[in-house]
């Protein structure tokens, strides 16, 4: 039972575009979202979140879009650049993770961006 | 160390042995978690300690698995008569206090291989 779906195991760009990670989610009961990016050999690394309160969060070249009414959230990198390179996991957690961080994670996107 | 610190790194053992994983998180995070990422899998969140309070094992898939976190510092996960379906990237991560806004910070992983 995947609650947090990632379909597109892989994605390439070139660099200077834009990158669109996409993910979608099953529980209702989700309403905070995060991004972290894996390079090969090191643990994940905190991108961006956005609470269920907001439907868009921006940080530098990193926009995080929230559609609840479709339960589809996408991760926008532009430009893209090659060092943008790694694996993408989309995370949620929800109210019945109690007050935890506890976080159901994606199976994760792995970006290529080509120079 | 600055960071969430995982030992070791890789860890091969035969099918039936036990293996022991060591995680040292940030000081001063009294928030401790761990995840597995199976081969094309996302992260499986598996147990989640939180100071002196009562641990949440919500996500160990076996009897074979337990966690002990020592004077609320040092965490080791134990895997009892591996088998090859443990074979993985055991992931630990650690937070200041375990709300669900805060970012999680995680370690290198141990890379597990179950012959």
């Amino acid at each position: 039972d995947q609650q947090v779906k990632q379909n597109s195991p892989s994605l390439s760009v070139q660099e200077g575009r834009i990158s669109i990670l996409n993910c979608d989610y099953t529980n209702s009961m989700f309403d905070y979202f995060l991004w972290y990016k894996k390079y090969p050999a090191e643990g994940p690394t905190f991108l961006i979140s956005i609470s269920s309160i907001k439907d868009k969060n921006e940080d530098g070249r990193f926009t995080v879009f929230l559609n609840k009414s479709a339960k589809h959230l996408s991760l926008h990198i532009v430009p893209s650049q090659p060092g943008d390179s790694a694996v993408y996991f989309c995370a949620a957690s929800g109210f019945m993770s109690s007050n935890t961080g506890k976080l159901i994670f994606g199976q994760g996107t792995t970006l290529q961006v080509k120079p | 160390g600055a960071g969430v610190s995982q030992s070791p790194s890789n860890k091969v053992t035969e099918k039936g042995k036990d293996v022991e994983l060591r995680c040292d998180p940030i000081s001063g995070h009294t928030a401790l978690y761990w995840y597995r990422q199976s081969l094309g899998q996302g992260l499986e969140f598996l147990i989640y300690f939180q100071g002196n309070s009562a641990p949440d094992k919500s996500g160990l898939p076996s009897d074979r698995f337990s966690a002990e976190r020592t004077g609320g510092s040092v965490s080791t996960l134990t895997i009892q008569r591996t088998q090859q379906e443990d074979s993985a990237v055991y992931l630990c991560a650690s937070s200041l206090v375990g709300t669900r806004s805060e970012k999680l910070f995680f370690g290198s992983g141990t890379q597990l291989s179950v012959l």
